[in-house]
């Protein structure tokens, strides 16, 4: 059974600019959740996409935004880029219900000169 | 609000060793799920487990034992007879059942590197 992908792997950018990331879940997965990863806030919550609808939000502005298709593969978008905004960002994909273990991409290492 | 802290930044230890990861959680829920998950260099974070807060049986898995108690907020990780495999960075994480939707949102801890030499 394939895992949780994520493309691409790395990208680099500059401030000001946007940047699309995406993540295919398990088959069979429907919620996907996105998480952010830096050396000084460490793992943070994104959003939780189910059913194409966004069902739970973490503390990040209005620049990070997300959409889920039908197949229930997931989009991250980050507008306006800043410097702060490097990070590893991790997509999760899990069955459905609430609370089950989520399966992790390798993630998407994104860096802003 | 949730929070779980993980007070070891980084443990070394030689292969064979035992070694013990803590995790300290908050919560006001009553129902709850707390996790372990491994990153290993590579960054893909691996699941190791799940345990509900209903359910304080410490459980093993091998190598692997983990030790729940409500009354101290606890959920430790041991890992018995280490090997150079098992150098990663240890997360636990909080997900409250009253999440609204049901859904998922894991709370992580800041880590615990582990590494372990020959």
């Amino acid at each position: 059974k394939a895992g949780v992908t994520q493309t691409p792997r790395y990208l680099i950018k500059t401030r000001g600019q946007q940047v699309t990331l995406s993540c295919s879940p398990i088959s069979g997965h429907r919620s996907v959740s996105w998480y952010q990863q830096t050396p000084g806030q460490g793992l943070q919550f994104l959003f939780e996409y189910f059913s194409e609808t966004q069902r739970n939000k973490g503390n990040f502005p209005g620049r990070f935004s997300g959409r889920q298709f039908s197949n229930s593969r997931s989009e991250m978008n980050v507008s306006t880029l800043e410097l702060g905004d490097s990070a590893l960002y991790l997509c999760a994909s899990s069955p459905g219900q609430g609370n089950q273990p989520q399966h992790f991409g390798d993630g998407t290492r994104l860096s802003i000169l | 609000a949730q929070k779980v802290t993980q007070a070891q930044t980084e443990i070394s230890v030689v292969e064979k060793e035992d070694v013990t990861l803590d995790c300290v959680y908050e919560t006001r829920d009553t129902t709850y799920y707390l996790f372990w998950y491994k990153q290993p260099p590579s960054g893909e974070l691996v699941f190791l487990i799940r345990r509900n807060s209903f359910d304080e049986q410490n459980e093993i898995s091998g190598r692997y034992s983990w030790n729940f108690q409500k009354s101290t907020s606890s959920f430790n990780f041991t890992i018995t007879a280490s090997q150079v495999v098992d150098s990663a960075v240890y997360f636990c994480a909080l997900s409250e059942a009253g999440v609204t939707g049901g859904g998922n949102k894991l709370t992580f801890g800041t880590g615990t590197q582990l590494k372990v030499e020959l």
